[in-house]
C-alpha cells in the first residue's frame, strides 16, 4: 500500500526558533498534501492543503506566515513552524491523496514538536 | 458547510458483545464517507469507506442518507479492537479535504 513517512518522529525547539517537519510520499506521487494538526485524545485539524507547484490553501483560523508550507516536487511536502512558541507545542500529521479518483488519505506517522 | 459528528467520546464493551459506532454528517450533496482507526501509538489507518461497501475486520458501515448516518458496527468485538476511531467525510470541494469527526475511544473488555 502507499506509505507515508515525516521526519523528525520528534523535535523539541526552543522558543522563538523555527523547526521545519517533512512529509514524503515514498511509492507514490502526491499532488495533493494535507497538514493536521492533532491535541491529545482529540480529533484532527486540517491546517492547510498542499498542492504541488502551487500555494497552500489554509484552513480558516491557522496563520499563513506562521506555519509555512512547501510543495516543492510530486513527493515532498514541508511544513516549517516559524518562531515558534509553546502553544505550538502539538502533534503534527500529514497525509496524501493517492488516487485522484478518490478522496482516500494515507496519512504519515506524525511528528510531536515541543517548543521550551 | 460539511460536518461529522460523532457523539460518544469513550465507549467501553466486553469481549464477544456487539459494537456500534456513531457517526452522522452534515453536508448538502453526496459525500464520500470513511472510517479512519488508530490504534495506540500507531498511524491513523483507514478501515472501510462506504463506496466499497466491503467489511475490514468484521467491520461494517452502511451509509444512512435518510438519517445521514455512517455507523461502524460489529456483531462480535474483540480486544484488539480496542483504538481510536473517526468518522470523515469528504464533500468533494477543496481537492477532496476531509472533515473529522471528534472521534470516539472504544475498549473492549476481556
Amino acid at each position: 500500500g502507499a506509505v507515508v513517512s515525516q521526519h523528525p518522529s520528534r523535535v523539541i525547539c526552543k522558543s522563538g526558533t523555527s523547526v521545519k517537519i517533512e512529509c514524503r510520499s515514498l511509492d507514490f506521487q502526491a499532488t495533493t498534501m494535507f497538514w493536521y494538526r492533532q491535541f491529545p485524545k482529540q480529533s484532527l485539524m486540517l491546517m492547510a492543503t498542499s498542492n504541488e507547484g502551487s500555494k497552500a490553501t489554509y484552513e480558516q483560523g491557522v496563520e499563513k506566515d506562521k506555519f509555512l508550507i512547501n510543495h516543492a516536487s510530486l513527493t515532498l511536502s514541508t511544513l516549517t513552524v516559524t518562531s515558534a512558541h509553546p502553544e505550538d507545542s502539538s502533534f503534527y500529521i500529514c497525509s496524501a491523496r493517492v488516487d485522484p479518483a478518490s478522496y482516500e488519505q494515507y496519512f504519515g506517522p506524525g511528528t510531536r514538536l515541543t517548543v521550551t | 458547510a460539511q460536518r461529522v459528528t460523532q457523539p460518544e467520546k469513550l465507549l467501553s464493551v466486553f469481549k464477544g458483545a456487539p459494537v456500534e459506532l456513531k457517526c452522522n454528517y452534515s453536508y448538502s450533496g453526496s459525500p464520500e464517507l470513511f472510517w479512519y482507526v488508530q490504534y495506540s501509538r500507531q498511524r491513523l489507518q483507514l478501515l472501510l469507506r462506504h463506496i466499497s461497501r466491503e467489511s475490514i475486520k468484521g467491520f461494517t458501515a452502511d451509509l444512512n442518507k435518510g438519517e445521514t448516518s455512517f455507523h461502524l458496527k460489529k456483531p462480535f468485538a474483540q480486544e484488539e479492537d480496542s483504538a481510536m476511531y473517526y468518522c470523515a467525510l469528504s464533500g468533494g470541494t477543496s481537492y477532496g479535504k476531509l472533515t473529522f469527526g471528534q472521534g470516539t475511544i472504544l475498549t473492549v473488555h476481556p
